[in-house]
C-alpha cells in the first residue's frame, strides 16, 4: 500500500479517443508529479503541481493536459495521442517540491497507443 | 549536459553480494537518492545520501562520494525477492531529480 493511486491500470486508447488518467494521494503531500517511463530509459518528468500550482511543464505536447483540483487530485487529460506516447505513466507525491524529500509513487497507468 | 550513468543489467546468486554503481555529472549535488521498481509496480525509497560516506540500511547499504561524482547500492545475503530494477536519481543545484535509466537486477537459484 503505497499511498498513491491510479486508475486506470491499463488503457489502450486509438490516437483519436480522449481519455483521462487520474491520480489520489492519501499522504498529506503538497506536491505531485506526473512522470512517463518508457523502456530503458530515465524517468521523464511532465508536469509538477505544488500546492494545487502548476510550478513545471517540461516542453510536454500539448495533446497531454494536467489538471490539479485540489492537493489530493491529479488528472493527465489525453487527447489525439500517437503511437510514441505508448509507454507507463507514474503519478507522485512528496511533502513539497524540494526534490530533497522522497517521492512516493502510484503503480502507473499502462497506456498502449494504437 | 546532465547525466546518470548505471549499468543496464547485471546478475547475481542468492545468498551473494551484488554493487551496483552510479556515476554521475550533473550541475551541482544536492542528494543522490536509490529506489527499487519491481516489474509492473511503482518505484519505492530505498536510501538518500547527501553527504559522504555509507548508509546502511538491514541488507542494503548506499555508498556515495561526491568529489568522485559516484555512488553505489550493496544488497547483501540476496533473495529471489530483490529481482528488481534499481534506479539512480540525483538533485542538482536547481533541486532537480535528475534520473538514470534503472539497473535491472536478476536473481539466480
Amino acid at each position: 500500500e503505497t499511498g498513491v493511486t491510479q486508475t486506470p491500470r491499463h488503457l489502450v486508447m486509438g490516437m483519436t479517443n480522449k481519455k483521462s488518467l487520474k491520480c489520489e494521494q492519501h499522504l498529506g503531500h503538497n506536491a505531485m508529479y506526473w512522470y512517463k517511463q518508457s523502456a530503458k530509459k530515465p524517468l521523464e518528468l511532465m508536469f509538477v503541481y505544488n500546492f494545487k500550482e502548476q510550478t513545471e511543464n517540461n516542453s510536454v505536447p500539448s495533446r497531454f493536459s494536467p489538471e490539479c483540483p485540489n492537493s489530493s487530485h491529479l488528472f493527465l487529460h489525453l487527447h489525439t495521442l500517437q503511437p510514441e506516447d505508448s509507454a507507463l505513466y507514474l503519478c507522485a507525491s512528496s511533502q513539497n517540491r524540494d526534490s530533497s524529500y522522497e517521492q512516493y509513487f502510484g503503480p502507473g497507468t499502462r497506456l498502449t497507443v494504437t | 549536459g546532465q547525466n546518470i550513468d548505471q549499468p543496464t543489467e547485471m546478475t547475481a546468486t542468492e545468498g551473494a553480494i551484488v554493487q551496483i554503481n552510479c556515476t554521475y555529472q550533473t550541475s551541482g549535488f544536492n542528494g543522490l537518492f536509490w529506489y527499487q521498481q519491481h516489474a509492473g509496480e511503482a518505484p519505492t525509497f530505498l536510501s538518500y545520501n547527501v553527504l559522504d560516506g555509507l548508509e546502511e540500511k538491514g541488507r542494503f547499504s548506499s555508498f556515495l562520494s561526491r568529489s568522485k561524482g559516484y555512488s553505489y547500492l550493496l544488497l547483501k545475503e540476496l533473495q529471489m525477492k530483490d529481482s528488481a530494477s534499481y534506479l539512480c536519481a540525483v538533485v542538482d543545484s536547481n533541486y532537480q531529480l535528475i534520473w538514470g535509466a534503472g539497473t535491472k537486477l536478476i536473481i539466480k537459484p
